[in-house]
Order: C-alpha cells, then structure tokens, then sequence
C-alpha cells in the first residue's frame, strides 16, 4: 500500500521560533502534496497544494509567509511554521496523490505542534 | 460555508449489527467522493470512494451509496466490528481538481 510518513510526530516549541515539519511518500512518487491542520473535534482543513518543482497553491486565509512550503522532490514536502505563536498549535497533517491513481490521497500521520 | 456537511457528530451501533454514515453536499459540481477513517492522532485512511457516474460502490464491508438528486451519500458498514470505531470524513472533489473539501465527521462507536 501507499505509505505517507511524517516527521515529528509531535513537537513542543517556545513562541517566536521556527518549525519544520517534513512528509514523505516512503514507496511511490507523488508530484503533488497537500498540507492541512485540524483543530479539536473540526474537519480538516486544506492549507496549501504542494507541487513538486513549483511555487505551492495557498487556500484563502492562509499567510504564505508564515506556512512555508518546500517541494523539493518527488518524495518530499516540508511545510514551516515561522515565527510560530500559541494560536498556530494544531494538527498538521499532510497526504500524497499517488500517480495514476488519480483523486486518492494518502495521508500521513499527522504532527502535533504544540507553541508555548 | 461548509459544503461537505455530516449532521451526525457520533453514532453507536452493536457489534454485528449495520453502521450507516451520512453525507451531504451543497456543491452539485462535486464528481468525486471519498470516504476516510481516522483514529486520534493519526492521518486519515482511504476507505472507499465513488464517482458521480455511479450509485454505488462495494468494498469488503464497505458500501458507499451516491444519491445526486439529494446530493447525499453514505457509508454502510456491515457488519460492523469494535475495529471500526473511529472518526469517519466523508470528503468531496470537483472536476478533477485534486483539493478534498471535508466533513466534520462522524465518530461511530462500536459496542460489543
């Protein structure tokens, strides 16, 4: 099967500085990756379309310059959270379209960020 | 506005016994549907999807059931185990274009 890894799984970090959190697609390739977060008990929510040798696709409301995303390779996306504050603690979730295996996505496991 | 809306915030059903999830759209551009399981502090993992074309679609366990005059679906569970006890999304996509727009889920408990 199509396996997504993130990491870390978790990560506790002081306000004003900066996250990095990485999704990989371990045994296929995946030209687009997509980044989401997830508050308690709400729905996820896209944050950005990740494009592998492109700039990403930001959703409305999203700070391109906070949420930073690097698709540098066909297996790899990073998404950083800049100067991070308590109100970006969240879920991050990101998932993977497998090619040709169009509209399914697989998803990572998620990291928990959690801005003190 | 949420266009992809699950009305029932949790569901228990008896072991052995159906499990039936709602979904309803508002967007009739919607093509493709989708349906993930998720468990707390993990991603979400593909379950079974539908395209508009069809009314029905059957994995295993699993039925997914397309209404498009409603604009609903749901997931039939059948029959259900204690393993099936998680957050259930149902999300929808449009024309082709790869961005899922979510429910609010479902968490269906599973009594033995």
């Amino acid at each position: 099967g199509a396996v997504v890894s993130q990491h870390p799984s978790r990560v506790i970090c002081k306000s004003g500085t900066s996250v990095k959190i990485e999704c990989r697609s371990l045994d296929f390739q995946a030209t687009t990756m997509f980044w989401y977060r997830q508050f308690p008990k709400q729905s996820l929510m896209l944050m950005a379309t990740s494009n592998e040798g492109s700039k990403a696709t930001y959703e409305q409301g999203v700070e391109k310059d906070k949420f930073l995303i690097n698709h540098a390779s066909l297996t790899l996306s990073t998404l950083t959270v800049t100067s991070a504050h308590p109100e970006d603690s969240s879920f991050y979730i990101c998932s993977a379209r497998r090619e040709g295996y169009t509209d399914t996505q697989y998803f990572g496991p998620g990291t928990r960020l959690t801005v003190l | 506005d949420q266009q992809v809306k699950q009305n029932s915030p949790s569901l228990s059903v008896q072991e052995g016994r159906i499990s039936i999830l709602n979904c309803d759209y508002t967007n009739s551009m919607f093509d493709y549907f989708l349906w993930y399981k998720k468990y707390p502090a993990e991603g979400p993992t593909f379950l079974i999807s539908i395209s508009s074309i069809k009314d029905k679609n059957e994995d295993g366990r699993f039925t997914v059931f397309l209404n498009k005059s409603a604009k609903h679906l749901s997931l039939h569970i059948v029959p259900s185990q204690p393993g099936d006890s998680a957050v259930y999304f149902c999300a929808a996509s449009l024309g082709g274009n790869e961005k899922l727009t979510f429910g609010t889920g479902t968490r269906l408990t599973i009594i033995p």
